[in-house]
Parts: structure tokens; C-alpha cells; sequence
């Protein structure tokens, strides 16, 4: 089955500064790579994903960028806020259907210092 | 866009009773329902795949006997734990993929405490 390995398991950056956290899989057959940020107590928020045939996707501050062959993928936050601070994990989805359970990685705890 | 409704959102109940979370999607058919559970400071761990109609598919460790999953109808999807004990006590999530595919929608969770 899938294995997702996510590094680092806390980060901590001065506000303006960038973010990247990185994340292997296993599965060469995975092709749905999603990243959320989950606040304490609540449901895992989408932020931004990746498909398997495409390197590179960016939505204002944030970008993910897929290597297949590697089989890795990382997420980077550009000028954070203070509010950017949360535990984010990312996640690929299994066996390469549309349907396929979604394996998380352990999840990163970044703080952003005002 | 798709929604799925999860209720309740925290329960405590006493050591040996059982509880019941119920999951539904209101604007999408949720053909698949998976159900996680995170404990503090950890992951969210995959415990099962409901299939509407048929038998859920349980990962390694998760006890099919102790934690019911039921996917009577296409909108609908419960988890009933049983028996439940302190060490239950969790963070129970469920999440559907949506009509696209690749966008999965989670249930806003249930906090169970045991006591």
C-alpha cells in the first residue's frame, strides 16, 4: 500500500519569510497529491492539490511542485503570516483510480513568528 | 459544492456503551465513504472503506467487530463504535470524493470522549 513520509514535523519562520515542507510516496501508480491545513479540532481544509500530470501548480502564496520520478512533492508558502500558522499534511491518493482512499503524511506544525 | 454532514460533533459517553456517528452528503452521491481517526497530535489514520451497499473494507488493526460501518444509501454512512473504551476516545472523521473525482469533502468530525 501507499506510504507518505512528510518533512519536518515542525517549522518555525519569521513572518515574510517562505515555507517549504516535503513529502514522499511510494506508490508510482498514486496521481492525486492534495495538501490541507487543519486547525485544532477541525476538519482538514484543501489548500491546494496537484495532478499527476503536471509539475508545478501555484494559487497566490502557495505552490506545489511534483517530481514522479522521485516520487516527491513539496509544498511552499511565499511571504507568510501569522495566520498561515497550523498543522499541514499532505496526501496521495491510492492505487491511481478516481476513487482511492487518501494516505496522509504525519502532518507538519508550522508557526509563524510576527 | 458537495457537502457532507456530520453529526454529532463531540459525545461523551460512559465506558461500554456505544455510540453512533452518522455522515451525509447532501448535493452528491457518496458512493465511498472513508472513515479516519485522528488522535491529538497525530495524523489522520485510515480505519475503513464503506462502500454503499456491500461490506466496508477495514485497514490492518482496526476491529471490524468493535467499529460497525454501515453505507445503507448512496447519501449516507454511519459508524457506530461498540463497546467503546477510554482508549476510543478520539477524533472521528469522515470524508467522500465528490462528483469531480479529486476533490474529497470531509464531515466536520466528531470528538469522542470515553469515560
Amino acid at each position: 500500500g501507499e506510504n507518505v513520509e512528510q518533512h519536518p514535523s515542525t517549522l518555525s519562520v519569521q513572518e515574510g519569510d517562505s515555507a517549504v515542507i516535503k513529502c514522499t510516496y511510494s506508490d508510482s501508480a498514486s496521481n492525486y497529491f492534495p495538501w490541507y491545513k487543519q486547525e485544532l479540532g477541525k476538519r482538514p481544509q484543501l489548500i491546494i492539490d496537484i495532478r499527476s500530470n503536471v509539475g508545478e501548480k501555484k494559487d497566490q502564496r502557495i505552490a506545489v511542485t511534483l517530481n514522479k520520478t522521485a516520487k516527491h512533492f513539496s509544498l511552499h508558502i511565499t511571504e507568510t503570516q501569522p495566520e498561515d500558522s497550523a498543522v499541514y499534511f499532505c496526501a496521495a491518493r491510492e492505487g491511481g483510480g478516481s476513487q482511492g482512499n487518501l494516505i496522509f503524511g504525519k502532518g507538519t506544525k508550522l508557526s509563524v513568528k510576527p | 459544492g458537495a457537502v457532507v454532514s456530520q453529526h454529532p460533533s463531540w459525545v461523551i459517553c460512559k465506558s461500554g456503551t456505544s455510540v453512533k456517528i452518522e455522515c451525509r452528503s447532501l448535493d452528491f452521491q457518496a458512493t465511498t465513504m472513508f472513515w479516519y481517526r485522528q488522535f491529538p497530535k497525530q495524523s489522520l489514520m485510515l480505519m475503513a472503506t464503506s462502500n454503499e451497499g456491500s461490506k466496508a473494507t477495514y485497514e490492518q488493526g482496526v476491529e471490524k467487530d468493535k467499529f460497525l460501518i454501515n453505507h445503507a444509501s448512496l447519501t449516507l454512512s454511519t459508524l457506530t463504535v461498540t463497546s467503546a473504551h477510554p482508549e476510543d476516545s478520539s477524533f472521528y472523521i469522515c470524508s467522500s470524493v465528490g462528483e469531480s473525482n479529486y476533490g474529497y469533502t470531509f464531515g466536520s468530525g466528531t470528538r469522542l470522549t470515553v469515560v
